[in-house]
C-alpha cells in the first residue's frame, strides 16, 4: 500500500519550454502533497506544500510563478516549471501523506522526476 | 523543526549489523522520529517512526532513549542492496500536513 506515481521520469527540453510534473497517490487518498528539489550529492529541499482545493504553501525563496502547483483532487498533484532554465535542471521529487486511523500518516514519496534544461 | 545531526557515512560488510544513531538536542514534546532510506535516482523510502523507546518492523528497529535527545536506527545484517542515503527527520507529528526537513543524510556503503 501507500504507492505514490510520479509522471514523467525523465524530461529533457529547450530552455523557454513549460514542463509539467504529475504525482499521484494510487491507493490511498492524500490530503496533503509535498515537492522537493534535489541536486546532486544534495539532500531534499521542500519547495512547497499543497492541500486539495487549496493554494499551494510555498518555501522561502521559491517563486510561485515560477513553478505552478495545482492540487486538484485527493490523488492528484501537478507541479509545472513554467519558462525553464538550465538552473531549473535539477531531480524533483513529489510525497503524499493522508489522515488515517485518527493520526497523521508518514509521507510517502514518488520516484521522481529528472529534469534536464538544454 | 527539530535540527538533526548525522555522521556523513558509515562503512559496513555484508551480513553485519549497522547502527546509524541521530542526534536532536532541541527535540518537542510532540515530535516523532522518522527515517528514511533513498537510493540514487529515487524517491526517499520510508523505513520506520516511533515516538520513544523502541519500535520494530520487518526492516529495521528503531531504538530511542529516555531522553529522546537522540535516536539509532538499527539494520540487522546489512547486504549490498543496503547501499543507500539514511535520513533522519524529527517532526510534529508525523507525515499530514506538517513538512519534513531532510538534514544532509548518512550514507551507507555495504561492502562483500
Amino acid at each position: 500500500g501507500a504507492v505514490v506515481s510520479q509522471h514523467p521520469s525523465w524530461v529533457i527540453c529547450k530552455s523557454g519550454t513549460s514542463v509539467k510534473i504529475e504525482c499521484r497517490s494510487l491507493d490511498f487518498q492524500a490530503t496533503t502533497m509535498f515537492w522537493y528539489r534535489q541536486f546532486p550529492k544534495q539532500s531534499l529541499m521542500l519547495m512547497a506544500t499543497s492541500n486539495e482545493g487549496s493554494k499551494a504553501t510555498y518555501e522561502q525563496g521559491v517563486e510561485k510563478d515560477k513553478f505552478l502547483i495545482n492540487h486538484a483532487s485527493l490523488t492528484l498533484s501537478t507541479l509545472t516549471v513554467t519558462s525553464a532554465h538550465p538552473e531549473d535542471s535539477s531531480f524533483y521529487i513529489c510525497s503524499a501523506s493522508s489522515w488515517s486511523g485518527g493520526s497523521n500518516q508518514p509521507q510517502h514519496f514518488g520516484d521522481g522526476t529528472r529534469l534536464s534544461i538544454l | 523543526l527539530a535540527k538533526t545531526t548525522q555522521p556523513i557515512s558509515m562503512d559496513s560488510y555484508e551480513g553485519q549489523e549497522v547502527n546509524i544513531t541521530c542526534s536532536h538536542n532541541n527535540i518537542a514534546t510532540n515530535d516523532y522520529i522518522t527515517w528514511y532510506q533513498q537510493f540514487p535516482s529515487q524517491g526517499p523510502r520510508f523505513i520506520i517512526q516511533g515516538y520513544k523507546t523502541k519500535v520494530t518492523n520487518e526492516v529495521a528497529s528503531l531504538f530511542i532513549p529516555a531522553d529522546r535527545k537522540s535516536s539509532t536506527l538499527s539494520l540487522p545484517r546489512v547486504s549490498l542492496s543496503d547501499t543507500a542515503v539514511y535520513y533522519c527527520l524529527v517532526g510534529d507529528p508525523p507525515g499530514g500536513g506538517n513538512k519534513l526537513t531532510f538534514g544532509t543524510g548518512t550514507q551507507l556503503k555495504v561492502e562483500l
